[in-house]
């Protein structure tokens, strides 16, 4: 079974679309983030919800929303894509005041 | 700019050897500390981790040394397997958001 799933794996797009990636945790966990891997390999932070709240928003574009409809579902939607928006997304989730999270296979965004 | 530092981007070793990966920070803040490994088009997935309370901690074939003055960890393999070839991540955390270096490659030789 799954812990952290991402739909789609892979998303090729054109420049100005708008898209979105899902993420589901069967964990039973109550926090989950949207990490960015950039070309340089960096993971960076996007936004962590605790039980559908908004806990953490790093400086990222307003072109990208997070949804998260209950605290086992935390989805993407980024608008008027742009080239430097291609990257790997990862979705994690974490349980109460444990350190660890738990990543999901990642999402490679190409936009051409 | 980067918090935390992994300043080799690569190690080769061979199979049955040790392993050493290091990693060194800056927030002073941080209190916790984790190791992760990733295979190509996969999801990191957690390894090991320490709290700033202790300077070791041991799992099997993995321990993770942490030197608070220095501000530096580092990651022991012992020995190191073929599947033991991949990217592993330090991370370290305040307050539950991590932040990560930017990974070193192992590769294990047979």
């Amino acid at each position: 079974d799954t812990a952290v799933s991402q739909t789609p794996k892979y998303l090729v797009t054109q420049m100005g679309n708008d898209k979105s990636i899902k993420c589901e945790q069967n964990l039973g966990h109550d926090t989950m983030y949207w990490y960015k891997q950039d070309s340089k390999k960096f993971l960076k932070i996007m936004f962590s919800y605790n039980n559908k709240e908004l806990i953490i928003n790093e400086t990222v574009p307003n072109r990208f929303s997070p949804k998260s409809p209950d605290k086992a579902h935390l989805n993407l939607h980024i608008n008027s894509l742009e080239l430097g928006d291609s990257a790997v997304y990862f979705c994690a989730s974490r349980l109460g005041h444990y350190n660890e999270q738990f990543f999901g296979p990642g999402t490679r965004l190409t936009v051409l | 700019d980067q918090q935390v530092k992994q300043n080799s981007p690569s190690l080769s070793v061979q199979e049955g050897r040790i392993s050493i990966l290091n990693c060194d920070y800056t927030n002073s803040m941080f209190d916790y500390f984790l190791w992760y490994k990733k295979y190509p088009a996969e999801g990191p997935t957690f390894l090991i981790s320490i709290s700033s309370i202790k300077d070791k901690n041991e799992d099997g074939r993995f321990t993770v040394f942490l030197n608070k003055s220095a501000k530096h960890l580092s990651l022991h393999i012992v020995p190191s397997q073929p599947g033991d070839s991949a990217v592993y991540f330090c991370a370290a955390s305040p307050d539950y958001k991590l932040s990560f270096g930017a990974g070193t490659t192992v590769t294990v030789r047979a």
